[in-house]
């Protein structure tokens, strides 16, 4: 059973289209992100839900917007995609113990690409 | 602003040898260090870690140093082996964590 899932695992989309990144944990985690990976190989933060609540939202244009109907999920949605926005993103979880995070799980990874 | 640093790109060597694996951080509130290993098309995996009250973890043929003075770990794998050539990132979590910070990775092929 995968920990952590997010579909799909390819994305190839033109610009301007919308599009949404699916992800599941199984891991009874409270906390998810979403990192994106560029060109330069740099995994960068994106957004981070802990319980529901944002709690991290990095510089990320507004035409990006996470969703978590529950702590098991975080789906990304992008509006109005841009050649730019080309990268593989990553889904992760961890748990909070005592106000300290533990080992970050993560998603295989949605290759985006917008033509 | 990069936080986490890993200045090698690239790394070679020789399988049944010893691959150290650097990185560096400028973060002082870092409290909680972490390596994973990335194979292409996966999402990274988690490795081994340690935490800021000690220098030194080791689990089978991995080890990891840290050294807060200077803000640099390592990541000692002996013997290397085939099957480790990977992307290897290292990762730094601050005491009021709810962030991993990443490094750029290091690409380690260990050679038959």
């Amino acid at each position: 059973d995968t920990a952590v899932s997010q579909t799909p695992k390819y994305l190839v989309t033109q610009m301007g289209n919308d599009k949404s990144i699916k992800c599941e944990q199984n891991l009874g985690h409270d906390t998810m992100y979403w990192y994106k990976q560029d060109s330069k190989k740099f995994l960068k933060i994106m957004f981070s839900y802990n319980n529901k609540e944002l709690i991290i939202n990095e510089t990320v244009p507004n035409r990006f917007s996470p969703k978590s109907p529950d702590k098991a999920h975080l789906n990304l949605h992008i509006n109005s995609l841009e050649l730019g926005d080309s990268a593989v993103y990553f889904c992760a979880s961890s748990q909070l113990l005592q106000g300290m995070n533990t080992e970050a799980f993560f998603g295989q990874g949605t290759r985006l690409t917008v033509v | 602003d990069q936080q986490v640093k890993q200045n090698s790109p690239s790394l070679s060597v020789q399988e049944g040898r010893i691959s150290i694996l650097n990185c560096d951080y400028t973060n002082s509130m870092f409290d909680y260090f972490l390596w994973y290993k990335k194979y292409p098309a996966e999402g990274p995996t988690f490795l081994i870690s340690i935490s800021s009250i000690k220098d030194k973890n080791e689990d089978g043929r991995f080890t990891v140093f840290l050294n807060k003075s200077a803000k640099h770990l390592s990541l000692h794998i002996v013997p290397s082996q085939p099957g480790d050539s990977a992307v290897y990132f290292c990762a730094a979590i601050p005491y009021t964590g709810n962030q991993f910070y990443f490094g750029t990775g290091t690409s380690l092929t260990v050679i038959p």
